[in-house]
């Protein structure tokens, strides 16, 4: 059973345009979760991440949201550059488990 | 710091065949962990472990075996591999902590079963 799940497996946006990665899950116990980048032949790289205390953390250009009720979070990156090209995984920290990945390709 | 280390990069196999997959971690990091990836199904957790001696299943531990001897090791075997092995293999490895959560990815073995 999938427990995290990103259903849009891939993801285009304009250089400059806002890039939204969404991720569900469905244990409610889940207390802290984290994004991950990976780009190709390369392992995933910790991107941000978010307790469950919080609704929102940001970073910079990257922001997560957290929507508990729904078991929702997203990741925001504005503005999106082409070097954001990659894939993207949530992660929910409490059992490891991962999504499938968002694959977001920016153009210049 | 070298990091998270995976030897070897790449492996071909025949089915049959035994191998085994080495991450070596310079961190101290307590936690060690096995993942595989395929395409459409992300990240998936096969084995890992809390501490030295210790291992435990994840997801897909089936048709794999492991050792944490060392601390800054953890080993991955498989003992006749299928060609439902054939994936890209990623060792991790995280401190211990309320908030240290985020794990540190080797940069993966590439293993085809024939």
């Amino acid at each position: 059973d999938q427990q995290v799940k990103q259903n849009s497996p891939s993801l285009s946006v304009q250089e400059g345009r806002i890039s939204i990665l969404n991720c569900d899950y469905t244990n409610s116990m889940f207390d802290y979760f984290l994004w991950y980048k990976k780009y190709p032949a390369e392992g995933p790289t910790f991107l941000i991440s978010i307790s469950s205390i919080k609704d929102k953390n940001e970073d910079g250009r990257f922001t997560v949201f957290l929507n508990k009720s729904a078991k929702h979070l997203s990741l925001h990156i504005v503005p999106s550059q082409p070097g954001d090209s990659a894939v993207y995984f949530c992660a929910a920290s409490d059992d490891m488990r991962f999504g499938a990945g968002t694959r977001l390709t920016v153009k210049p | 710091n070298a990091g998270v280390t995976q030897t070897p990069k790449f492996r071909v196999l025949k089915t049959g065949q035994s191998m085994t997959l080495l991450c070596a971690q310079d961190m101290n990091h307590e936690y060690m962990y096995w993942y595989r990836q395929d395409p459409g199904m992300g990240l998936r957790l096969i084995h890992y472990s809390v501490g030295e001696g210790t291992t435990a299943k994840g997801e897909v531990p089936d048709g794999y075996n492991v050792s944490r001897l060392k601390k800054q090791n953890f080993l991955l075997g498989l003992e006749s591999a299928a060609p439902s092995q054939t994936s890209v293999y990623f060792c991790a490895s995280r401190n211990l902590g309320p908030d240290l959560n985020e794990q540190f990815f080797g940069p993966g073995t590439r293993l085809t079963v024939l």
